[in-house]
C-alpha cells in the first residue's frame, strides 16, 4: 500500500512553454501533498505544501506564479511550471501524507524536467 | 513489490546509543544509494551518497551497501538528541525511489 505515482517521469520542453506534472496517491487518500525540487547530489528543497481544496503554502523564495500547484482531490495534485526556462531544469519530487506533518509521507519517483 | 522498503519505526534510543537504520530494494540495476535526514516542516537533507558496495564513513555516520543482498544501512554512533528526525533512504538509477522514512527519537 501507500503508493505514489508521478507523471511524466521525464519531460523535455522548449524554453517558454509550460509543463504540468501530476502526483497521484494510488491506494490512499492524501490530505497533504508536498512538492520538492532536487539539484544533482543535493538535498531536496521543499517548494510548497498543498492541502486538498485549499491554496498551496509556498516556501520562502518560491515563486507562486511560476510554480502553480493545484490539489483538486484527495488523490491528485499537479505542479505546473509556467514559462519554463533552462534554470528550471531539475528533478521534481512529490510526496503525499495523511496528516499535515512531514513525519509520515510517501514519495513519488520524481519527474526529471529538462528545458532547452 | 515496492521498489524500496523501509521500517517506519518509530525508533527510540537513549543518548549515546548506536542506531541502525535499514532499507531493502528490489531492483539490482539500482546504482545510487542515499540517506536523507528530515526535520519537521523541512526538506530532506542529504546525509550520505554512494554508488558502490561497502562502507562509507562521515563523522558519526556510516553508510553500508550490500548489493548482493539488496540491503543498505545507516549507522549513527554516539547518537545525540539533535539526531532526532526522520531518516529516509533513497535508491535508484534514472529515477529515485524513497523509503517511507524511519522516525528516530534520541532521548537525553
Amino acid at each position: 500500500g501507500a503508493v505514489v505515482s508521478q507523471h511524466p517521469s521525464r519531460v523535455i520542453c522548449k524554453s517558454g512553454t509550460s509543463v504540468k506534472i501530476e502526483c497521484r496517491s494510488l491506494d490512499f487518500q492524501a490530505t497533504t501533498m508536498f512538492w520538492y525540487r532536487q539539484f544533482p547530489k543535493k538535498s531536496l528543497m521543499l517548494m510548497a505544501t498543498s492541502n486538498e481544496g485549499s491554496k498551496a503554502t509556498y516556501e520562502q523564495g518560491v515563486e507562486k506564479d511560476k510554480f502553480l500547484i493545484n490539489h483538486a482531490s484527495l488523490t491528485l495534485s499537479t505542479l505546473t511550471v509556467t514559462s519554463a526556462h533552462p534554470e528550471d531544469s531539475s528533478f521534481y519530487i512529490c510526496s503525499a501524507g495523511v496528516g499535515t506533518s512531514t513525519d509520515t509521507q510517501y514519495f513519488g519517483p520524481g519527474t526529471r524536467l529538462t528545458v532547452l | 513489490q515496492k521498489e524500496v522498503e523501509q521500517d517506519p519505526g518509530p525508533l527510540s534510543v537513549p543518548e549515546g546509543a548506536i542506531v541502525s537504520l535499514n532499507c531493502t530494494y528490489s531492483n539490482s540495476a539500482f546504482q545510487y544509494f542515499m540517506w536523507y535526514r528530515q526535520y519537521s516542516r523541512k526538506g530532506p537533507e542529504l546525509l550520505m551518497y554512494t554508488y558502490s558496495s561497502g562502507n562509507k564513513e562521515d563523522g558519526r555516520f556510516t553508510a553500508q551497501v550490500d548489493k548482493s543482498s539488496k540491503y543498505i544501512s545507516l549507522f549513527i554512533r554516539d547518537s545525540q538528541p539533535s539526531d532526532s528526525a526522520t531518516y529516509l533512504c533513497a535508491i535508484g538509477a534514472n529515477n529515485l525511489f524513497f523509503g517511507t522514512g524511519t522516525r528516530l527519537t534520541v532521548i537525553p
